[in-house]
């Protein structure tokens, strides 16, 4: 079975700081990852994805994530965070079934 | 707007009522998905169709989930008897199964409320 770990609920940073929400993830075979964000009340909104190649992958707002085979992680990252980065951010995973399964998320809050 | 369409956005049920949502996937993805979400929760697969086959079934699915899709083109979810532990918010998303095209993309969802 394939899974995903979201250690932290919430991240808390300040705005203009570098942010990380970390991810570690299980999968049979070669892992094809994604990362998306949810503002309230609406759907997922895809960020990025590895699938081979560069460990890290750059993608939407700025955000990019490092692909770490040895510790089964992908961790999202960004420079410098903005106010309006704030929102809930999922880790997925999917293997040979071409299903994603998601993390539990993390509330990702950036302070003025 | 070419995305992923769901309906209705919001539903309001009685307990023991059956519903129905509807799906409309991005025009010629062959991959549709649906989940489930609750607060403070991840998505949780319930079921994967390939065109118009149905792959996949959550074993945690009540056999009171259903879902279509005929012709490989809009989905359907029905909930039959439906209890208060169904409220959610229900997801769709469809993906477009060549080459590195693996990313599935979201509709804004259905929320499903039982009184």
């Amino acid at each position: 079975a394939q899974s995903v770990a979201q250690p932290e609920d919430q991240v808390n940073v300040a705005e203009g700081n570098p942010l990380t929400v970390k991810c570690t993830y299980s999968v049979s075979g070669n892992p094809y990852l994604f990362w998306y964000v949810q503002y309230p009340n609406r759907g997922l909104q895809f960020l990025l994805k590895y699938i081979t190649g560069d460990n890290l992958v750059k993608g939407s707002y700025g955000f990019e994530a490092e692909f770490n085979k040895s510790q089964t992680s992908f961790h999202l990252k960004k420079p410098s965070a903005l106010v309006s980065d704030s929102a809930l951010y999922f880790c997925a995973v999917m293997g040979g079934s071409y299903i994603p399964t998601f993390g539990r998320g993390t509330s990702l809050i950036v302070h003025p | 707007d070419t995305g992923v369409s769901q309906n209705p956005r919001h539903k309001i049920t009685k307990r023991g009522q059956n519903v129905t949502f509807r799906c409309d996937p991005i025009s010629e993805h062959n991959r549709l998905y649906w989940y489930r979400q609750t607060l403070g929760q991840g998505p949780e697969f319930l079921t994967y169709f390939q065109n118009e086959a149905q792959l996949e079934k959550s074993r945690l699915l009540s056999d009171r989930f259903s879902a279509e899709r005929p012709k490989g083109s809009f989905s359907t979810l029905e909930i039959q008897r439906t209890e208060q532990g169904d409220s959610a918010m229900y997801l769709c998303a469809s993906s477009l199964a060549t080459g590195g095209n693996t990313e599935a993309f979201f509709g804004q969802g259905t929320r499903l409320t039982v009184v």
